[in-house]
This record gives structure tokens, sequence and C-alpha cells, in this order.
């Protein structure tokens, strides 16, 4: 079936540092690809998201690039915030996200902590 | 103006008692999901529903019955809650262009 494999944490970062989650799936067909944020005590918000190969996903200053050759979905932002503090989850998504027999597969999640 | 509203935020019960989970949807999608995620922070789906129809039903015990009145409700019931049920659980729907939208979750904790 399909799965989600996410780098293991947990990642201290400081201030401004450079920021990369690695990502890679396993799904038969051409699924979506998303990354959700989970800030403390919150639920579950979209970050971004990408529905076809080479599709590139951006927001808040985070983005990731749809990769079939390496089936990666590597997240990154050029300079994190101590607000970026969160659990992200990579997650894919079969039948491009819609329709009835949908589901969302989760990665395990990645608990990122920026200090000042 | 809340998209996916879940009731209760927290919930705290014995171990043997009934208890229900409501959610709502106010973004007029068919499909709506019941996710669980576990002291380790992972998520699975248990449940998804299209249009009051059980689409999705992942090997969860039958002490958790789903239920959907009309598209717009999913409402969960867990029997004879066991200490194992605690967890978050999160409501979510689709299918929207800007992906799933979840729930702020539930935090059961059984006692």
């Amino acid at each position: 079936g399909d799965s989600v494999t996410q780098m293991e944490g947990p990642v201290t970062l400081s201030e401004e540092a450079f920021l990369t989650i690695n990502c890679t799936y396993t799904a038969t067909g051409y699924p979506s690809l998303f990354w959700y944020v989970q800030y403390p005590g919150e639920g579950l918000q979209l970050l971004l998201k990408a529905t076809k190969a080479d599709d590139k996903g951006s927001n808040k200053g985070f983005e990731a690039t749809y990769r079939k050759e390496t089936t990666s979905f590597h997240l990154e932002k050029g300079s994190v915030q101590v607000s970026d503090s969160a659990v992200y989850f990579c997650a894919l998504s079969d039948l491009g996200g819609a329709g009835a027999n949908s589901k969302l597969t989760f990665g395990k999640g990645i608990t990122l902590s920026v200090r000042p | 103006d809340t998209a996916v509203s879940q009731t209760p935020k927290y919930l705290v019960t014995q171990m043997g008692n009934d208890k229900s989970i409501k959610c709502e949807q106010n973004l007029g999608h068919d499909t709506m999901y019941w996710y669980k995620q576990d002291s380790k922070k992972f998520l699975k789906i248990m449940f998804s529903y299209n249009n009051k129809e059980l689409i999705i039903n992942e090997t969860v015990p039958n002490r958790f019955s789903p239920k959907s009145p009309d598209k717009a409700h999913l409402n969960l019931h867990i029997n004879s809650l066991e200490l194992g049920d605690s967890a978050v659980y999160f409501c979510a729907s689709s299918p929207s262009e800007r992906g799933y939208t979840f729930g702020s979750g539930t935090r059961l904790t059984v006692v």
C-alpha cells in the first residue's frame, strides 16, 4: 500500500538557519503530495501541496518540489523563525486528493524547534 | 465561520464508559473523515463517509461506530472505552483544491 517516510527527528535549529525536512513516498499511480503543520496545541493546517511531477508548492517561505524520479517531496525554508516551531507532516493522497475513495496517508511527523 | 468544527475539544472519561464526538463542516464537501493521532503523533485514518455512506473502514475495533446523519455531519461514538483509546481524534473533510480541511481535534483521555 501507499506509504510516506520522513526523516527522524526532532530537529533543533537556530533562528535564521536553513531548514530541510526529507520526505519520500511509495505509491501506485500519481498521488498528490502535501505538507501539513501542527502548531502546539492546535489542529492540522495545510502548509503546501503539489499535484503532479515537477510542481513546486510554496507558502510562508516554505517550498517543496514534487520529484517523481526520486519519489521525494522535501520541505525547505531559507531562514526559519521561532514561530515555525511545530510538528511537520508529509502526506500523500491517492486519486489526486478528490473523490469518495481518496484518503491521506501521513508520515510519522517531525518536531521542529527553533531557538532565538 | 469555522470550516470544520469538533466538539468537545477535551474529553476525560473512565474505562468502560461510552462517549461521542461530534463533527460538522460548512464547506459543502461530500466526504468526511475521522483520523486518530496517537501519543507519538502518528496520524492514521479510521473512517471516511461520502454523502452519508461509509466508504473507508480501516481495521478499527467495532466499539467505534461512526454515524453521518447528513453530509455536513460525521459523529464518532465509542463504546466500552479502553485506556488504549486515549488519543487525539481529528475530523476532516474533502475534496478541496486547497487540500483536506481538518478540525482542531478532540483530545480523549481514558482513565
